[in-house]
């Protein structure tokens, strides 16, 4: 257990739907990454938040909005859902948001659009 | 496009035996991380590479770090079932931290 809480563990939408997917760091961890892991795309990291602001950017699609709240926990919006957002939805996180440090993953949410 | 290539994206070997993932980058990298996924579980840490030419060992694992930090390898001596699983590799460059595709290794009893 890496004590990075993630809910709910499995989505079934429809194409066109709108989801949230929220992540409570571990305790003390000020940091919070996304990541999507598709079997063809691999691991893509989405966007980092650090203590509420954003920090870093990656392969985000516009449909696809997150937030960090004063209590550190984050959620990702996923909007106009297509096929291709299947996947798991894996949230990290770390003390200080720097890349030298560990990050301890949450279990994921498996996300199935139909 | 990938910034962190990593090779073989599958591996199948009988236990025992050993086993080998390679990853490289183009650009130099400020650290390398390496992460190992079970099957249906999530990425968890194992090791962080930071020095030039380093090289650390975790009982049958041993991590290197190319001395130009430009590649890493992670080698498993004598594979046991308990080692099934998805490693990835993590290399900062660019300002940020890029995942490899990572290595499925099967191992068969």
């Amino acid at each position: 257990d890496s004590g990075v809480t993630q809910t709910p563990k499995h989505l079934i939408t429809a194409t066109g739907q709108r989801v949230t997917l929220r992540c409570s760091p571990r305790s003390g961890d000020l940091s919070v990454y996304w990541y999507q892991q598709s079997l063809d795309q691999g691991l893509q990291f989405l966007i980092q938040y650090y203590n509420g602001e954003e920090r870093a950017k990656g392969n985000i699609l516009e449909r696809f909005s997150a937030q960090q709240f004063p209590d550190l926990h984050s959620e990702l919006n996923l909007s106009s859902l297509e096929l291709g957002d299947s996947a798991l939805y894996f949230c990290a996180s770390s003390v200080r948001g720097d890349t030298q440090e560990t990050q301890y993953f949450g279990p994921g949410t498996r996300l199935l659009v139909l | 496009g990938q910034q962190v290539m990593q090779i073989p994206q599958y591996q199948h070997v009988q236990e025992g035996e050993d086993f080998t993932t390679y990853c490289n980058s183009s650009t130099t990298l400020s650290n390398i991380q390496w992460y190992k996924q079970r099957p249906g579980g999530h990425p968890v840490f194992l090791i962080q590479l930071v020095k030039s030419g380093e090289v650390k060992k975790q009982k049958r694992l041993t991590f290197q770090f190319g001395e130009a930090k430009k590649n890493s390898s992670l080698h498993i001596t004598a594979t046991q079932t308990t080692d099934v699983g998805t490693y990835f590799c993590a290399g900062k460059t660019l300002g940020r931290l890029y995942f490899g595709r990572g290595t499925q290794l099967t191992v068969w009893p």
